[in-house]
């Protein structure tokens, strides 16, 4: 059974605090994503990766940064966590021949 | 730039009823279309895919080049079909990348 697992379900944070998202993948997948889901607004591309160290911007990456230092595992870091930033968070991975494989998700509260 | 748009944030139809979920892209190259779903509860899973080009829980979906379309269907709706539909295309030059449209809410009635 194929795995994609984000490290937290539920976080709590304050305004101004630096927030670790962690994302970790079994399938040795390629390419993994960051996105941020809103109502109304679907999911909307922060960053992806598309191999180890390399990174590229998605729709909307103000305020974060990402770090892909192990093919399994890629973070999501806010540097400086604000209100706005208040969202589901998902993780995914796929490979160029499948389909994306979706993390459970993490519902952050920035506070 | 790669794009998509599903122009209905809700969609409600009784059970029985044919049902429509739209989706339209923009792509300059050779896109791969995708529906994800998400029931209550649940992480986003794939519905289907347009290169296999089959049906799963009944829905179909074509890709339609000329109008840049990509709509989902099912003709006879179920209750446990409500849930968060989202279309979603995957680019061929651009490492992958995954763009997902707004979503539609699908809610079938008794």
């Amino acid at each position: 059974d194929v795995k994609v697992t984000q490290s937290s379900r539920y976080l709590v944070k304050r305004t101004g605090e630096k927030v670790f998202l962690e994302c970790v993948q079994d399938m040795d997948h390629e390419n993994m994503f960051w996105y941020r889901q809103d109502p109304g607004l679907g999911l909307r591309l922060i960053y992806f990766s598309y191999d180890v160290k390399m990174k590229e911007k998605g729709d909307i990456p103000e305020g974060y940064s990402v770090s892909r230092e192990k093919k399994e595992r890629f973070s999501l870091i806010l540097e400086s966590a604000s209100t706005n930033q208040t969202s589901m968070y998902l993780c995914a991975s796929q490979s160029q021949n499948t389909e994306a494989f979706f993390g459970q998700g993490t519902r952050l509260t920035v506070v | 730039a790669q794009r998509v748009t599903q122009p209905e944030k809700l969609l409600s139809v009784f059970k029985g009823a044919p049902v429509e979920l739209k989706c339209n892209y923009s792509y300059s190259g050779s896109p791969e279309l995708f529906w994800y779903v998400q029931y209550s509860r649940q992480r986003l899973q794939l519905l289907l895919r347009h290169i296999s080009r089959e049906s799963i829980k009944g829905f179909t979906a074509d890709l339609n080049k000329g109008e840049t379309s990509f709509h989902l269907k099912k003709p006879f709706a179920q209750e446990e079909d409500s849930a968060m539909y989202y279309c979603a295309l995957r680019g061929g030059t651009s490492y992958g990348k995954l763009t997902f449209g707004q979503g539609t809410i699908l809610t079938v009635h008794p």
